[in-house]
């Protein structure tokens, strides 16, 4: 029964690689986001997708690309990946104002 | 602009009470929130408070706004170990996207 829930939990993979992270909500809720936390732990949005519309930060590079199957998934696709995209990413949704709800993180290490 | 602070550490002794503080420049959120991150794990909702609330007690949790100085504190009485972890304060301006703080870590000393 959870209601956010990523995966892998871990990926460990070369720089250069492409990889895909899979979010998966149950909530019903209409809005989901990606989150990136750096080692500091500062957490900073990269996307929101809300009825087929997206709201980019502007500071992520386009090597970053959500994709949303349906209102239920949005999964987040990493092309050429660097050394600097090393962090725990996390998924969250919510509904309206209403408390934004995370899963429990993938941790991508790029060797 | 959207700016969430607060202090970065904090250290407190087992059965004292713990006080996070956090400001925010922005006062068009409806709720603002706390949230729990323990090691290792995602962010955990503790608790949110409406912007015209001045206080809200939750068992050992109590939230306190002054929306006139833009300030949030999160007070937790008789702190255990268990209560170790990054606490994260967080607005919502204009219902857009969330906007956190940086976090405090918060030590619980035996």
């Amino acid at each position: 029964d959870t209601a956010v829930s990523q995966t892998p939990k871990y990926l460990v993979t070369q720089m250069g690689n492409d990889k895909s992270i899979k979010c998966e909500q149950n909530l019903g809720h209409d809005t989901m986001y990606w989150y990136k936390q750096d080692s500091k732990k500062f957490l900073k949005i990269m996307f929101s997708y809300n009825n087929k519309e997206l709201i980019i930060n502007e500071t992520v590079p386009n090597r970053f690309s959500p994709k949303s199957p349906d209102k239920a998934h949005l999964n987040l696709h990493i092309n050429s990946l660097e050394l600097g995209d090393s962090a725990v990413y996390f998924c969250a949704s919510s509904q309206g104002n209403q408390p934004q709800h995370f899963g429990d993180g993938t941790r991508l290490s790029i060797l | 602009g959207e700016d969430v602070e607060q202090s970065l550490f904090l250290s407190v002794r087992e059965g004292d009470s713990s006080v996070i503080n956090c400001t925010y420049t922005d006062s068009s959120s409806t709720y603002l929130y706390w949230y729990k991150q323990e090691p290792g794990a995602g962010l955990q909702l503790l608790t949110y408070i409406f912007s015209n609330m001045d206080m809200k007690q939750d068992q050992r949790l109590t939230v306190l706004l002054n929306k006139k100085d833009k300030h949030l504190s999160l007070r937790i009485a008789d702190t255990q170990t268990g209560d170790s972890a990054i606490y994260f304060c967080a607005e919502m301006p204009n219902g857009q996207n969330f906007v956190f703080g940086p976090g405090t870590r918060l030590s619980v000393l035996p």
